[in-house]
């Protein structure tokens, strides 16, 4: 079935610094790839998606490329804030069927400042 | 905006007690889900429905049932509530999309 893997955290970073989590996927076809974020107290938010190869989703300075070839979809952002503190959730669809995601077991990231 | 409610954000309940979530989404979405989200494992599907009074079972329904009597409202049930269903529930929405929109969660605890 399909899967979804993120690195663990937590994820411990300086304000400024640059940040990635690694998402690696294992799917049939070619799904649609999400992060989703959670800040402390709240739901999940989507972040950004992409729905095809070489597809680049982006928001508030986060970014992540859809690589077939290496089924990844990992998350980036420049320079990371105390506000981005939070858990990120890489996710995927099938193309076919029901809308239902698949996520991973989420990362926590924690900026100080 | 998309605005995706649940009843209690806490809930406390003994074991043995009937126990329902009330879900209720605001933006016509045909199709809604409900996920438990425990440390170290992430959010786990257990129950989704794509249209009134259908439901299809997710990964982990052992334990829940569901009721979709209208389109904006999505319960689950825990029929006899028990310590190992202590968790965070979540409940979410979607058009055909697959972008969901999650509510805020409700953390429920049996004891």
């Amino acid at each position: 079935g399909d899967s979804v893997t993120q690195m663990e955290g937590p994820v411990t970073l300086s304000e400024e610094a640059f940040l990635t989590i690694n998402c690696t996927y294992t799917a049939t076809g070619y799904p649609s790839l999400f992060w989703y974020v959670q800040y402390p107290g709240e739901g999940l938010q989507l972040l950004l998606k992409a729905t095809k190869a070489d597809d680049k989703g982006s928001n508030k300075g986060f970014e992540a490329t859809y690589r077939k070839e290496t089924t990844s979809f990992h998350l980036e952002k420049g320079s990371v804030q105390v506000s981005d503190s939070a858990v990120y959730f890489c996710a995927l669809s099938p193309l076919s069927g029901y809308s239902t995601l698949t996520f991973g077991k989420g990362t926590m990231l924690l900026v100080s400042p | 905006d998309v605005k995706v409610t649940q009843s209690s954000r806490y809930l406390v309940k003994r074991t043995g007690e009937k126990v329902f979530l009330e879900c209720v989404q605001d933006m016509d979405h045909e199709n809604m889900f409900w996920y438990r989200q425990d440390p170290g494992l992430g959010l786990r599907l257990i129950y989704f429905s794509y249209d009134v009074k259908m439901k299809e079972k997710g990964d982990i329904p052992e334990g829940y049932s569901v009721s979709r009597e209208k389109k904006e409202r999505f319960s689950l049930i825990l029929e006899s509530a028990s310590t190992n269903q202590t968790s965070m529930y979540l409940c979410a929405s979607s058009l055909e999309s697959y972008e969901q929109y999650f509510g805020p969660g409700t953390r429920l605890t049996v004891t």
